[in-house]
């Protein structure tokens, strides 16, 4: 077990509705990233939180946004969603400081979303 | 960008065997982390080795050890003495030490290993 917990597990939804996934990130970390896995592929980088503001984004358009909390909470958010947004969503957490002194990323177990 | 090859997408191993699982890597960056992560189908992704790129010596953990060839951009993963336990789908990821980077992870597609009883 890593500390980082998401929520739901599993998560069923119809096309065009919005979804709001959630991350507990590890006591005392202070960053969390959120990566969108596709079946049998890798993840792919979303987006990244770090002291509540978004300070790092992939190639994702803007129906997908998030917020991170004064206690480094996060949730992820996507509108309109399309079926190819079906895929396992993990979120990672970490404490970042200045130069080399970045921890490991811990991750969650994911949210398997479905979108029908 | 960064990107990460994994050209083997399903491996089996004898229980107690060795096998080795490759990755390639293409960056411009010379300073960087390569890592080798499990994800077993509890889909918890574990961090299994790392390397920091300016560190010459492999990295070494347990049964776990590495080949990184920085001038080639590769680095593969062995895992010796195979165990049941193993089994699980393997990801090579690349990670900048760029502090605008933060924690973005780059993944190849991953290595799906079945250990044989």
């Amino acid at each position: 077990e890593t500390g980082v917990t998401q929520s739901p597990t599993h998560l069923i939804k119809t096309r065009g509705q919005q979804v709001t996934l959630r991350c507990s990130s590890q006591s005392g970390h202070n960053t969390v990233s959120w990566y969108q896995q596709a079946l049998g592929q890798g993840p792919q980088f979303i987006f990244q939180y770090y002291r509540e503001e978004e300070n790092g984004r992939g190639n994702f358009p803007p129906r997908f946004s998030g917020l991170q909390f004064p206690n480094y909470s996060s949730e992820l958010n996507v509108n309109a969603l399309e079926l190819d947004d079906s895929a396992l969503y993990l979120c990672a957490s970490s404490l970042s400081v200045t130069g080399r002194g970045r921890t490991e990323a811990f991750f969650g177990q994911g949210t398997r979303l479905t979108v029908v | 960008a960064q990107t990460v090859t994994q050209s083997q997408p399903e491996m089996s191993v004898q229980e107690a065997e060795t096998v080795t699982l490759s990755c390639t890597y293409d960056t411009s960056e010379s300073d960087y982390y390569l890592f080798w992560y499990k994800q077993p189908p509890s889909r918890q992704m574990i961090l299994v080795i790392r390397q920091e790129a300016y560190k010459q010596q492999n990295a070494t953990e347990n049964r776990f050890s590495v080949n990184f060839q920085k001038a080639a951009k590769s680095f593969s993963l062995k895992i010796s003495d195979s165990q049941l336990g193993d089994a699980a789908m393997y990801f090579c990821a690349y990670r900048s030490v760029a502090a605008n980077t933060g924690n973005q992870f780059y993944f190849g597609t991953g290595t799906s290993l079945t250990v044989i009883p």
